[in-house]
Order: structure tokens, then C-alpha cells, then sequence
């Protein structure tokens, strides 16, 4: 089976620096992927990882630990627009197969 | 980025009938897409997976005769909620790649609502 954990809520201080974890056990792994999601629009790609290690894009920052089944998605310096829903996806082999989604983090900010 | 365009945005049905929506890939050739349902406050489910001129994948416990799915061509994919019933209110998201390696990001579209009344 397949299954990506994520927290279902966060709350973090504008100007602030938040950690999104996610875990998965997958029967594979070719890629981890976070994408971020406003209410009633679709997600937009934010990062993609499928090296261990830190991968950095400005403010935001996505790290992977295949051997722990381990990920996060690092904001910083948040801004009132990045509360939104945070998912992480695992692609569990090569080809054209499709992401597996998480639930997804919705993270509040506030003032 | 590619972009990846859905039609309609949102669509108000009556339970009983049919609806058609449209996905597009507007500036690449997608030899797959995906159809995902998400419901209020839950994550993307995964319905199927339709590749250029063959038969859709369905996911489990998706029926494939109520959701008629058709790729008819590298920048088109079709899903039809037939019979919709209330239940079938969600959001409906298709999803499309350029190319088969692992690095190629999925595109979103804009998604489509759909409410049957």
C-alpha cells in the first residue's frame, strides 16, 4: 500500500520561518514533489526532490531522506499570502504514472 | 511553465444528467493525463489515468462506466459524469506531463466544480 502522512494544520507568524514535515512508505520511489494549493484553485509546483538533501528556491526550501521515507517543505520569511494548503506527493515508479497526493497541510498565517 | 486549461470552471447540474469536461494542454503534446476528484478540505484522489488513443486506467472503486473518460488526441482529454447524482459534487482537477522521466512535474488545470442539484 501506499501512504503519505502530513500534518492537517499549521499556524506560523508572519515573517516567521515554518516546517511542513512529510512522511511516506511507498512500494517505490522516483520523486517526491510538494505542491501548494489556494482554496478552490488547483496546485501549483513548488519543488521537486529525488536526491537526499536540501533542495533551496528562494524563500522556500524542500529537504528528502529517502532512507527515513522523510521530506519537508521549509518557508521562510512567510508572507500573508502563503497560507494555502501544502501537499505532498510521492511518484512511486518511473514512466508516466501518476502522483500519489497526501492530505495536504493547511497552514494559517497571521499578523 | 506548460499550461494546462479546463472547461467549464463550474457547472450546475440537475441529478440524472450528464457532463462533459473538457482538458486541455495548450503548449506541449501530453501522451498522459490524470483526472483527480477532491472533495472540500481533503486531499487529491487520484480517479484515472488516460493515455492518447487507448482505454483509461481507473483507479479502485471508481466506476468507469459512470465516469467516461476519452483522449481522443495529444492536447485533449474528456471526463463525463454520467447519471450525476448529488454526490458527485466536487472538484474535478486534470493533470498532464510533457514526457515519461521521473523529473517531468505534473501541470495542473484549473480545475472544475461541479454541483448536482
Amino acid at each position: 500500500g501506499q501512504n503519505i502522512d502530513q500534518p492537517t494544520e499549521m499556524t506560523a507568524t508572519e515573517g516567521a520561518i515554518v516546517q511542513i514535515n512529510c512522511t511516506y512508505q511507498t512500494s517505490g520511489f522516483n520523486g517526491l514533489f510538494w505542491y501548494q494549493q489556494h482554496a478552490g484553485e488547483a496546485p501549483t509546483f513548488l519543488s521537486y526532490n529525488v536526491l537526499d538533501g536540501l533542495e533551496e528556491k528562494g524563500r522556500f526550501s524542500s529537504f528528502l531522506s529517502r532512507s527515513k521515507g522523510y521530506s519537508y517543505l521549509l518557508l521562510k520569511e512567510l508572507q500573508m499570502k502563503d497560507s494555502a494548503s501544502y501537499l505532498c506527493a510521492v511518484r512511486d515508479r518511473s514512466g508516466n504514472t501518476p502522483l500519489v497526493f497526501g492530505k495536504g497541510t493547511r497552514l494559517s498565517v497571521i499578523a | 511553465g506548460a499550461v494546462v486549461s479546463q472547461h467549464p470552471s463550474w457547472v450546475i447540474c440537475k441529478s440524472g444528467t450528464s457532463v462533459k469536461i473538457e482538458c486541455r494542454s495548450l503548449d506541449f503534446q501530453a501522451t498522459t493525463m490524470f483526472w483527480y476528484r477532491q472533495f472540500p478540505k481533503q486531499s487529491l484522489m487520484l480517479m484515472a489515468t488516460s493515455n492518447e488513443g487507448s482505454k483509461a486506467t481507473y483507479e479502485q472503486g471508481v466506476e468507469k462506466d459512470k465516469f467516461l473518460i476519452n483522449h481522443a488526441s495529444l492536447t485533449l482529454s474528456t471526463l463525463t459524469v454520467t447519471s450525476a447524482h448529488p454526490e458527485d459534487s466536487s472538484f474535478y482537477i486534470c493533470s498532464a506531463r510533457e514526457g515519461a522521466s521521473g523529473y517531468n512535474e505534473q501541470y495542473f488545470g484549473p480545475g472544475t466544480r461541479l454541483t448536482v442539484t
